[in-house]
């Protein structure tokens, strides 16, 4: 079945470390790929997406992504985290190609210690 | 841009009971779709109009289930005979859908409480 797996429910780290957020899909073709941030109270927000091109994509909030086509990889990365960047994300996959919808994986739950 | 928007914010209704959403995209997106959020998951969709057609619908989206876009801009969702399963926040984004790469823009959820 054509999925999106993020395998981390829960992740903590210290305020100023990196941080990586794992996605995988599972799709016979590249999907379109993105990642999106939600807070309480907040609608989803978009951090980045790839489509084609460059592999590497730069986002908002000094995050970026690696598609790794042969791992079936889409992780979102920031290399120093900030207290304010306390949310759950989310990995989506356009698996139609044709923005007609969007298909989520859990979630991720990022917690920061100050 | 005001962004998308959504009302009610918070519904509690009895089981049975009917309930309708409504959804206000940003002005002049032509894409409107609905997802629901159950607690712990990511977003699934149910449904999305290109202007007043929907043209597509979830298999989540059961006969209780109705939505529309009249007149091409703003939307309602309607649950007909709540159940404590439609229990849930219900997600509305928009799109300028000018091509395919073009970002869904989402509300901030209509959450629906079936006691």
């Amino acid at each position: 079945a054509q999925s999106v797996t993020q395998p981390d429910i829960h992740i903590t780290v210290s305020e100023g470390a990196s941080l990586e957020l794992r996605c995988n899909y599972s799709y016979g073709a590249t999907p379109y790929l993105f990642w999106y941030v939600q807070s309480p109270g907040q609608g989803l927000q978009l951090l980045l997406k790839y489509f084609s091109g460059d592999t590497l994509v730069q986002g908002i909030k000094g995050f970026e992504a690696e598609f790794k086509r042969s791992q079936s990889s889409f992780n979102l990365r920031k290399p120093s985290v900030h207290w304010s960047d306390a949310a759950e994300y989310f990995c989506a996959v356009d698996l139609t190609g044709g923005g007609n919808k969007l298909t989520f994986g859990t979630g991720t739950q990022l917690k920061v210690e100050l | 841009d005001t962004g998308v928007s959504q009302d009610p914010r918070h519904k509690i209704t009895k089981r049975g009971q009917n309930v309708t959403f409504r959804c206000d995209p940003i002005s002049e997106h032509n894409r409107l779709y609905w997802y629901r959020q159950t607690l712990g998951q990511g977003p699934e969709f149910l449904t999305y109009f290109q202007n007043e057609a929907q043209l597509e619908k979830s298999r989540l989206l059961s006969d209780r289930f109705s939505a529309e876009r009249p007149k091409g801009s703003f939307s309602t969702l309607e649950i007909q005979r709540t159940e404590q399963g439609d229990s849930a926040m219900y997600l509305c984004a928009s799109s300028p859908y000018r091509d395919y790469t073009d970002t869904q823009y989402f509300g901030p959820g209509t959450r629906l409480t079936v006691l």
